[in-house]
């Protein structure tokens, strides 16, 4: 059964320092692997989402994420934090890697404080 | 173009009573999903729905909690005799075609008292 786990609850980082938010997968198979962020009181919005087309997969504000097969490792990074940043982020996998009823798995997510 | 939407925002109800959530999804999508946030459990599934097909309902926790989806559109999800634990965040998605991307409403904060 796939599974993400994320391995820090809580990360701060100075505003213009960059940001590493980690995720690890669990699969069978290559899954698709998402990161979402959610700001206070806002629903979730999709940041990026690898599908196997690229490993290095951009997505909006400037973050990235690597997949990694051989660390089983989808980690989330931005050169250089601001303070709009701070917010929630969740790593997330579908299960059954795309196929009927795309159940999103979540993680326990990773809050970022980004000081000033 | 428009989100997915969700109402109330806020619903503050007493234990024991019945409460239903609306969600209305993006125009076109076929695929609409319910999610809860807690606390305790973090983000999970409840319940899905595909076109016409019979909806996927294996995350619903108890059976006071049901949904249904009108019309293949606007979906209301039911929760009967609130308990404390029912307090959550509930979250409703759309997907185009129920493949991956899916997209959320702001949610509906409840508080059981």
């Amino acid at each position: 059964a796939q599974s993400v786990t994320q391995l820090d609850s809580h990360v701060s980082v100075s505003e213009g320092t960059p940001v590493l938010l980690r995720c690890n997968y669990s699969s069978s198979y290559s899954p698709s692997l998402f990161w979402y962020v959610q700001h206070p009181n806002k629903g979730l919005q999709l940041l990026l989402k690898y599908t196997s087309a690229a490993t290095l997969v951009k997505g909006i504000n400037g973050f990235e994420a690597e997949f990694k097969k051989s660390e089983t490792s989808f980690h989330l990074t931005k050169p250089s934090a601001h303070m709009s940043d701070a917010a929630e982020y969740f790593c997330v996998v579908p299960r059954f890697g795309g196929g009927a009823t795309n159940k999103l798995i979540f993680g326990t997510g990773t809050l970022l404080a980004v000081q000033p | 173009g428009a989100g997915v939407s969700q109402s109330p925002s806020n619903k503050v109800t007493e234990k024991g009573k019945d409460v239903e959530l609306r969600c209305d999804p993006i125009s076109g999508h076929t695929a609409l999903y319910w999610y809860r946030q807690s606390l305790g459990q973090g983000l999970e599934f409840l319940i899905y729905f595909q076109g016409n097909s019979a909806p996927d309902k294996s995350g619903l926790p108890s059976d006071r909690f049901s949904a249904e989806r009108t019309g293949g559109s606007v979906s209301t999800l039911t929760i009967q005799r609130t308990q404390q634990e029912d307090s959550a965040v509930y979250l409703c998605a759309s997907s185009p075609d129920g493949t991956d991307t899916q997209y959320f409403g702001p949610g509906t904060r409840l508080t059981v008292l």
